[in-house]
């Protein structure tokens, strides 16, 4: 079971977009639709931004969208704000009730 | 709401003992599942292991051999046990509900730091 490769930093400026990528294999992101994205600010418990893929959950803003094709999901973070700095990590749903997350990407709003 | 306790020290080859108490709702459902996820200083999310409501458990092959999991309805509890601990374990630990079987994490306990130390 190995983690799920994304990158280690993303950087943008106010008002821009930027997108993570979370690849795995076909074990696990390119066979299941249950892909979620988690938020971490320093020192805190990650928070639900997207499950399923590309759904969000109440509360989150509609800034934050979740796509997939084929081994590759992403999330896409539009009008970026200063609080959107953090970390990121992607999880996804694998073979025989297991799950495996990313190495987590570093987000900086310049 | 999700919420770890445990001994934030351990010694190298004990057993680590964390229990995670929720508040809010019974666990004794049968969409109600537990997830453990651990994080290294300064590395990513590990998943450790999955607990039904059932007691039903699954678990990170690369753990399996060390981790035991329970599940006390009466006192809303699910609890972890990682034995023959090494510093390799030392990480933030914490649980966080499980969204059906094969869903998502949400929302998570603050956390709990264990540091094992002689």
């Amino acid at each position: 079971q190995s983690a799920l490769t994304q990158p280690a930093s993303v950087s943008g400026s106010p008002g821009q977009s930027i997108t993570i990528s979370c690849t795995g294999t076909s074990s696990d992101v390119g066979s299941y639709n249950l892909v979620s994205w988690y938020q971490q600010h320093p020192g805190k418990a990650p928070k639900l931004m997207i499950y399923e893929g590309s759904k969000r959950p109440s509360g989150v803003s509609n800034r934050f969208s979740g796509s997939k094709s084929g081994n590759t999901a992403s999330l896409t973070i539009s009008g970026l704000q200063a609080d959107d700095e953090a970390d990121y990590s992607c999880c996804s749903y694998a073979r025989s009730s297991t799950w495996v997350f990313g190495g987590g990407t570093k987000l900086t709003v310049l | 709401q999700m919420q770890e306790s445990g001994p934030g020290l351990v010694k190298p080859s004990e057993t680590l003992s964390l229990t995670c108490t929720v508040s809010g709702g019974s666990i004794n459902s049968k969409s109600y599942y537990c997830g453990w996820i651990r994080q290294p200083p300064g590395k990513g999310l590990e998943w450790i292991g999955s607990i039904y409501y059932s007691g039903r458990s699954y678990y990170n092959p690369s753990l399996k051999s060390r981790l035991t999991t329970f599940v006390d309805t009466s006192k809303n509890q699910f609890s972890l046990k990682l034995s023959s601990v090494t510093a390799a374990d030392t990480a933030v630990y914490y649980c966080a509900r499980l969204w059906d079987p094969q869903g998502w994490f949400d929302p998570w306990g603050q956390g709990t730091l264990v540091t094992v130390s002689s």
